[in-house]
């Protein structure tokens, strides 16, 4: 069983440009979340998504913009870069309802500079 | 907007030490949960306590929760220098896992 994998680790991009970040769920989870952590602060939700629909959405732009694959694999796309966007940006998977389905596994996460 | 709301503390201790670190929230909530953050990397999910518990031990770890105060503690016992890591705690307002997070309590364990 493979956990949460994020791609790509680091990126770099300029202030105006478009990016996309990819997340790999947990064999058998069919919801992902997004998180955006900015430096020495806690993570704050983005959205969700729970079998290919978006599920929830916190208090994020339109910018940012997201998918979910038949294979419950997603992305996060955020256009029209701002400084402010530079951030760790984490994905985390969670089972169907159940017993478990309150445990979130987290991935790596992808470092993302605006410059 | 954040629930969680540690007190946001820089805690050094000696191994073998007790850690305790603080979180308190605004709203009610369906449940609390700890996670540990390695060098600013992915978080990985400590404990659980539901809104209708009042304390839960995971291991090493003590949970409790205040929910007329709207607080709970995570106490580390027989600290290790493994340990050190930032800890957040996180509420769900509805159990759907859109986790509010605090900012969270940086903990260095000396060898």
């Amino acid at each position: 069983e493979t956990g949460v994998t994020q791609s790509p680790t680091h990126l770099i991009k300029t202030r105006g440009q478009q990016v996309t970040l990819r997340c790999s769920s947990q064999s058998g989870h069919n919801t992902v979340s997004w998180y955006q952590q900015a430096l020495g602060q806690g993570p704050q939700f983005i959205f969700q998504y729970y079998r290919e629909e978006e599920n929830g959405r916190g208090n994020f732009p339109p910018r940012f913009s997201g998918l979910q694959f038949p294979n419950y694999s997603s992305e996060l796309n955020v256009n029209a870069l701002e400084l402010d966007d530079s951030a760790l940006y984490l994905c985390a998977s969670s089972p169907p309802p159940g017993p478990s389905s309150y445990e979130q596994y987290f991935g790596p996460g992808t470092r993302l500079t605006v410059t | 907007s954040q629930q969680g709301e540690e007190d946001p503390q820089a805690l050094s201790i000696q191994e073998g030490e007790n850690a305790t670190m603080n979180c308190s929230y605004k709203t009610s909530i369906n449940n609390l949960q700890w996670y540990r953050q390695n060098s600013g990397r992915g978080l990985v999910h400590l404990i659980l306590i539901r809104s209708n518990e009042r304390e839960k031990h995971s291991g090493r770890l003590r949970v409790t929760l205040d929910t007329s105060k709207k607080s709970s503690s995570l106490l580390i016992t027989a600290s290790r220098a493994a340990d050190t890591a930032s800890y957040f705690c996180a509420t769900d307002l509805y159990g759907n896992n859109r986790l509010a997070f605090g900012k969270g309590n940086q903990v260095v364990v000396i060898p």
